[in-house]
């Protein structure tokens, strides 16, 4: 079956590091994949996504590169602030097999420090 | 353009109480999902519909739980009776087939506390 696995977290990084989070994934077919986040307090946004091998999503300065061959989808960011703590989801959504439903990772979170 | 609409946002009740948690999804989307949070497990896909109609509820805990779409603008999940827990945040999400993707876009949550 489908799935995702994220890098445990806590991440706490300093002001201006860079920024990785793991994410590999199983599917059966040719799935899409995202990364979410939540703020505290708050609902799950969508950062970036993408549809298919090779594909490079981003926004806010994160990027994600969906990588068939090491079916990966790890998250980068150059230069992190402390307003980008929060937990970061990957998922994926594999249309193919039939079904809509999100496989969510168990989520990452991030604690940028000043 | 409103996302997607959840209310109330915060619910505190007592065990054995019905509770009525409630959606509007974005306009002329055609799937919602409910989901739940919790520190120990995490996020769950309780139930998702297309076009109103439930197609998968197998993430639904028990017979205690209920999800109903009676239109295209509004979902309801509810727990009766309700139990300490089932005390976590609740979102919905809603999506649009026709863009592909199916990205999600999610509300910004029922946080329900049962005592």
């Amino acid at each position: 079956g489908n799935s995702v696995t994220q890098m445990e977290g806590p991440v706490t990084l300093s002001e201006e590091a860079f920024l990785t989070i793991n994410c590999t994934y199983t599917a059966t077919g040719y799935p899409s994949l995202f990364w979410y986040v939540q703020y505290p307090g708050e609902g799950l946004q969508l950062l970036l996504k993408a549809t298919k091998a090779d594909d490079k999503g981003s926004n806010k300065g994160f990027e994600a590169t969906y990588r068939k061959e090491t079916t990966s989808f790890h998250l980068e960011k150059g230069s992190v602030q402390v307003s980008d703590s929060a937990v970061y989801f990957c998922a994926l959504s594999d249309r193919t097999s039939g079904t809509y439903k999100y496989i969510f990772g168990t989520g990452t979170r991030l604690k940028v420090l000043a | 353009d409103a996302g997607v609409i959840q209310s109330p946002r915060h619910e505190v009740t007592e065990m054995g109480q019905e509770v009525t948690l409630r959606c509007k999804p974005i306009s002329g989307h055609d799937y919602l999902f409910w989901y739940r949070q919790t520190m120990m497990r995490g996020l769950e896909l309780l139930i998702y519909f297309n076009n109103n109609v439930p197609i998968d509820d197998s993430g639904m805990p028990e017979d205690r739980f209920s999800a109903k779409m009676p239109n295209a603008s509004f979902s309801t999940l509810k727990i009766q009776p309700s139990e300490p827990r089932d005390s976590a945040v609740y979102f919905c999400a809603s999506s649009l087939s026709a863009s592909g993707v199916y990205e999600q876009y999610f509300g910004p949550g029922t946080r329900l506390t049962v005592t």
